[in-house]
């Protein structure tokens, strides 16, 4: 049982490449959760889902897609980086129900762009 | 809307000693509050959950939080710090009904000195 894993865990970007980030949970979890870290910001919501097919925005959605195919799966993705994406990526899912339910957390994704 | 203020953006205390780490909170209605505890360069782990139930809450590794309304607080103790303490802690609310996503407050920084 791996939890929530996220991939890569480290990646350079120049300005305007693209990229997508990979959430993958076994937990069976129906809600899964995009967030961005940045210093002395605490955790921002990018998008959320709480299903299959479904997708919705959270507080900072600006910049970034996401899509979520498969239950295990949730995807980020960044259609022309900038420097202000800068950031670390966490990944979380929780129980279906409600949203306030405790999310499991992935280890992170460092995003540097140039 | 819900929100939380973290009133310490740092925390320094000598182990053995007690620690404090303070949350107030806002929300329209009854809150789930939670903290959160993110050691250096993992993701997030839940410490303990109040879900309108007791309002002294005991969580992981011997830290507690206290839901007081009158004074719109969660704060989070532990009678005597433990080097393996040293991390981040954040505080987070949501709405009981479940209807809106963590919200995450800024996060406090312990520092335990030996």
């Amino acid at each position: 049982n791996a939890g929530v894993t996220q991939t890569p865990k480290f990646r350079v970007l120049k300005t305007g490449q693209s990229m997508t980030l990979l959430c993958a949970q076994d937990m069976n979890h129906e809600y899964m959760y995009w967030y961005r870290q940045d210093p002395g910001m605490g955790l921002r919501l990018i998008h959320y889902s709480v299903g299959e097919g479904t997708t919705a925005k959270g507080e900072v959605p600006d910049g970034y897609n996401v899509s979520r195919l498969k239950k295990q799966n949730f995807l980020l993705g960044l259609e022309s980086a900038a420097p202000s994406q800068t950031s670390v990526y966490f990944c979380a899912s929780s129980y279906p129900g409600l949203v306030s339910e405790t999310q499991y957390f992935g280890p992170g994704t460092r995003l540097l762009v140039l | 809307a819900q929100s939380v203020t973290q009133l310490d953006s740092h925390v320094s205390v000598s182990e053995g000693t007690p620690v404090l780490l303070r949350c107030n909170y806002s929300s329209s209605y009854s809150p789930s509050l939670f903290w959160y505890v993110q050691h250096p360069n993992k993701g997030l782990q839940l410490l303990l959950k109040y879900t309108s139930a007791a309002t002294l809450v005991k969580g992981i590794n011997g830290f507690e939080a206290e839901f007081k309304k009158s004074e719109t607080s969660f704060h989070l103790t532990k009678p005597s710090a433990h080097m393996s303490d040293a991390a981040e802690y954040f505080c987070v609310v949501s709405d009981e009904l479940g209807n809106t996503p963590l919200v995450f407050g800024k996060g406090t920084r312990l520092s335990v000195i030996a």
